[in-house]
């Protein structure tokens, strides 16, 4: 069964500053992976999808890095905003299994 | 507008009933699935379908039942059996193991 983890399971950082959010899985035979942002109550609000054929994909000050071989992932946030406070959370696909999520508070 | 709608959004339900959440998409996807969270913590699967008429267990599938009579519509009951069944529910549809799009979910309370 894949198994996914992230790291930090909780991050509070200044406004400005630029941040990593980790995301490693077991089974290194995906298909694609996506990360997802939260907000509290809410549902999920999709982020990027890096298919299994890529190493990055990018959307505004979001980075987010893919290496198979490895296990993991990496979601970089550029000049973080105090709208950028929720749970960040990555999802692997075969079966689309998650992490626990991330919960990151960007203070003003 | 496409998209996934789960409802209702709040459901009370007493000790020893069923109840069925809902779920519906319009975006002709034909994988679905059924998510738990629980307070603090990550998205745990319960169910999956990848066509019409075919479902299959995810990790805590125990106490709750499915049914995928049509492809837009995948409706989750939660039986008498699960023991703890407060929680957030989430529906998410996908085309088959590529991005994934989910619905508001439901807040399901026991009284």
């Amino acid at each position: 069964k894949q198994e996914v983890t992230q790291i930090p399971a909780a991050l509070s950082v200044p406004e400005g500053e630029n941040l990593v959010l980790n995301c490693s899985f077991t089974d290194s035979a995906i298909y694609n992976l996506q990360w997802f942002r939260q907000d509290p109550g809410k549902g999920l609000t999709s982020l990027l999808l890096i298919q299994s054929s890529q190493r990055e994909q990018t959307s505004g000050r979001l980075n987010a890095s893919l290496d198979k071989s490895s296990g993991r992932s990496t979601l970089y946030i550029a000049a973080s905003q105090p709208g950028d406070s929720a749970t960040y959370l990555c999802a692997v696909y075969n079966d689309m299994r998650f992490g626990a999520g991330t919960r990151l508070t960007v203070k003003p | 507008d496409g998209g996934i709608t789960q409802s209702p959004k709040y459901l009370f339900r007493k000790e020893g009933q069923n109840v069925t959440l809902s779920c519906e998409q319009n975006l002709n996807h034909d994988a679905m699935y059924w998510y738990r969270q629980d307070p603090g913590q990550g998205l745990r699967l319960i169910y999956y379908s990848q066509i019409v008429n075919d479902f299959q267990k995810g990790d805590i599938a125990e106490g709750y039942s499915v049914s995928r009579e049509k492809k837009e519509s995948f409706p989750l009951t939660v039986t008498s059996a699960q023991k703890n069944p407060t929680a957030f529910y989430l529906c998410a549809s996908s085309p088959l193991d590529t991005e994934a799009f989910f619905g508001q979910g439901t807040r399901l309370t026991v009284v």
